[in-house]
């Protein structure tokens, strides 16, 4: 089982670039979601879509926007990105049973800007 | 302002000993709190998860122990092994937000064997 995969695993950008993060998930999950995780903060979340159709921010939307494409995916765009835009992208996606709770998560895209 | 506030940020054993790392939150809201486990290069995992319903939860060598009076909840890792090394993760979750986990900053455990 594939479970939720990300494309591409390594990114180097330069300020002002944009580039488009894919994430698709082949557990029929409603819920899919982006976390960042940079040294010593742990994962905050970007934004999430609780179901096909719907989007809403999360901790640290700034700087980011996604799109809900279809049940599988769920993709993250940086317009412009920033050097403080550095870090681990993670995609996770989670079924909407809420005695389960767990996300399950793809092995991550490590962008850097330069 | 964090939500979830982890300790030790990084944690030494021996191989055989016992990891303990905590954790602690404010809002009386979360009702879900688990813990993942991440090893590099690969995105976290579900470990173990506790409810606050429950003051303990085993699941082989992993524990939880969870204290709601004291807003505070544990992993016990029992005979610690080399294979245990990994950053670990405790979360929690408000029942009106599914999925929207609030983490703590990460435990790197280094188990010597």
């Amino acid at each position: 089982n594939a479970g939720v995969t990300q494309t591409p695993k390594f990114q180097v950008l330069k300020t002002g670039q944009s580039m488009t993060l894919q994430c698709a998930q082949d557990m029929n999950h409603n819920s899919m979601y982006w976390y960042r995780q940079d040294p010593g903060m742990g994962l905050r979340l970007i934004y999430y879509s609780a179901s096909e159709g719907t989007t809403d921010k999360g901790e640290v939307p700034n700087g980011y926007n996604v799109s809900r494409l279809n049940k599988r995916e769920f993709s993250l765009r940086l317009e412009s990105a920033a050097p403080s835009q550095t870090s681990v992208y993670f995609c996770a996606s989670s079924s909407q049973d809420r005695l389960a709770g767990e996300l399950f998560f793809g092995e991550g895209s490590r962008l850097t800007v330069l | 302002q964090q939500q979830v506030k982890q300790s030790p940020q990084s944690l030494i054993v021996q191989k055989g000993g016992i990891s303990i790392i905590n954790c602690a939150y404010e809002n009386t809201a979360f009702d879900y709190f688990p813990w993942y486990q991440q090893f590099p290069g690969k995105g976290p995992a579900l470990l173990i998860a506790i409810r606050p319903d429950v003051s303990e939860k085993k699941e082989g060598r992993f524990t939880i122990s969870f204290n709601k009076s004291a807003k505070q909840f544990s992993l016990h890792i029992m005979d610690s092994q080399p294979g245990d090394s990994a950053t670990y993760f405790c979360a929690a979750d408000r029942g009106s937000t599914l999925g929207r986990l609030y983490f703590g900053r990460g435990t790197q455990l280094t188990v010597w064997p």
